[in-house]
C-alpha cells in the first residue's frame, strides 16, 4: 500500500526556531507538491516539483521558506526563522507526471509559541 | 481564480440519508476532481470526471458535471457516520498542473 510519508507529525517550537519538515514521495512520483492549511485560509499551495526541479514557489513566504529535493525520495520544507503565525498544518502531496490525482501526506501540525 | 467554490458550507444529515454538495468553477476545464478530508488527516483523492463525461459512479458516489453551468455535483448515497468529513473539489484546467482548493462542504453524518 503505497503512501506519501511525512515527519514529523507533530512539532512545536519557539518563535525564532528552525523548524525542517520532510516528505518522502510514492515511488516512481516526480512531481511533489507543499500545502499549508489553516483555518482561516484554508488549504494553500506553496510550492511544488517536478522531477527535483522546483517549478513553482510563489506562494511562498521567500525570505523565511524554503524548500528542496535533495533527491527523488525526499522533499523538505524548511522555515528558518519561525513565527507564530506559521503554526498551520502542512501536507506534502505527490503524483505521477502524467496524472492530475494527488496523494497526500499525513500532515505535520507545527505549533509555533 | 482557479479554485473551485463548494456549496453549502455545511452540511448536517442523518444516517442512511443522501448528501449532495455542489461545485461552481469560473473557466472551461480539463477535468474535475473531489477530494475528501476527514479530521486532522490528509486528503483522498475520490473521483476525477473529465469535461466530456457527464456523469461518473464509484461505489456510493455520484458525480455530476454540467460544463454549461460550469459546475458540478457530488451525491453520496446511503450515507454512513464514517463520511463525515470535509469535501473540497478541485477543477483542472489546460496547461495547468495545480490544484486550487476552496473552502469545502463540511459534512456531519449523524447515527
Amino acid at each position: 500500500d503505497a503512501r506519501v510519508t511525512q515527519t514529523p507529525r507533530h512539532k512545536v517550537t519557539e518563535m525564532g526556531q528552525e523548524v525542517t519538515m520532510r516528505c518522502q514521495p510514492i515511488l516512481g512520483h516526480n512531481t511533489v507538491f507543499w500545502y499549508r492549511q489553516t483555518m482561516m485560509q484554508g488549504l494553500e499551495l506553496l510550492a511544488y516539483f517536478r522531477n527535483r526541479a522546483p517549478l513553482d514557489d510563489s506562494g511562498m513566504p521567500k525570505d523565511r521558506f524554503s524548500a528542496e529535493m535533495p533527491d527523488a525520495t525526499l522533499a523538505t520544507l524548511k522555515i528558518q526563522p519561525s513565527e507564530p503565525r506559521d503554526s498551520a498544518v502542512y501536507f506534502c502531496a505527490t503524483t505521477r507526471d502524467t496524472s492530475y490525482e494527488q496523494y497526500f501526506g499525513p500532515g505535520t501540525r507545527l505549533t509555533v509559541t | 481564480s482557479q479554485q473551485g467554490e463548494e456549496d453549502p458550507q455545511a452540511l448536517s444529515i442523518q444516517e442512511g440519508e443522501n448528501a449532495t454538495m455542489n461545485c461552481s468553477y469560473k473557466t472551461s476545464i480539463n477535468n474535475l476532481q473531489w477530494y475528501r478530508q476527514n479530521s486532522g488527516r490528509g486528503l483522498v483523492h475520490l473521483i476525477l470526471i473529465r469535461s466530456n463525461e457527464r456523469e461518473k459512479h464509484s461505489g456510493r458516489l455520484r458525480v455530476t458535471l454540467d460544463t454549461s453551468k460550469k459546475s458540478s455535483s457530488l451525491l453520496i448515497t446511503a450515507s454512513r457516520a464514517a463520511d463525515t468529513a470535509s469535501y473540497f473539489c478541485a477543477p483542472t484546467y489546460s496547461g495547468y498542473s495545480t490544484l486550487t482548493f476552496g473552502k469545502g462542504t463540511m459534512l456531519l453524518v449523524s447515527p
